[in-house]
């Protein structure tokens, strides 16, 4: 299996502009994870879909962040407008139920300047 | 509140010194503890996870306890490759659902040749 992929990779851009962020989780889990590392607060859990469905978004920092998972296999997470305190690095993560393990993707650098 | 601490944030060894890292939580009943390893610009692979206390897994160096308050990552005759970011994790019991993670800031490991 490919693992998770996410692109881009990296993304740089300015302030007001909208950002979105693409995930493809490992085929066959049917939990998705979006998350966000910065070095002051971590490792930190945007949102979560089962089945495609969002189940817990209480760590989504503002209305400027969304995120949509219309079919099994991808997901986004959108940022409208970007602000430079949102320059962080953010991992999708999938698992199955039944199965305690995430695993993650490489991540995208987001750069907001 | 749940809570993860770990310690040190960084620890500098020479090839060979065994050493321990620690992760102290505070959960309203605990799921599972998960131990993570994170590479420079990658994302976070899954080590271990542990449910009860007074268990212990293993892989090659590494060996991961539980007890009802923390963690430990025990490290024998650490190698250079074994470098890198130790991230320990907790999720609460939701009664089936999966919940979400909830990580520490963790332990950057440095062995020197």
């Amino acid at each position: 299996d490919a693992g998770v992929i996410q692109s881009p990779r990296h993304e740089v851009t300015e302030m007001g502009q909208e950002v979105t962020l693409r995930c493809k989780p490992i085929s066959g889990h049917d939990y998705l994870f979006w998350y966000r590392q910065t070095m002051m607060r971590g490792l930190e859990l945007l949102i979560y879909f089962n089945n495609n469905v969002p189940i817990d978004d209480s760590g989504m920092p503002e209305d400027r962040f969304s995120a949509k998972m219309p079919n099994a296999s991808f997901s986004t997470l959108k940022i409208q407008p970007s602000e430079p305190r949102d320059s962080a690095v953010y991992f999708c993560a999938s698992s199955f139920y039944g199965a305690d393990t995430q695993y993650f993707g490489p991540g995208t650098r987001l750069t907001v300047l | 509140e749940d809570q993860v601490t770990q310690s040190p944030e960084a620890l500098r060894l020479q090839e060979g010194e065994s050493s321990s890292l620690n992760c102290s939580y505070t959960v309203s009943g605990l799921r599972g503890l998960f131990w993570y390893r994170q590479d420079p610009g990658k994302g976070p692979e899954f080590l271990f996870t542990l449910y009860s206390a007074g268990e212990e897994k293993e892989k090659e160096r590494l060996k991961a306890t539980l007890t009802k308050k923390e963690s430990f990552l025990h490290i024998t005759a650490p190698k250079p490759e074994d470098s890198a970011t130790y991230l320990c994790a907790v999720r609460r019991n939701y009664g089936g659902s999966q919940g979400n993670l909830i990580f520490g800031k963790g332990t950057k490991l440095s062995v020197k040749p």
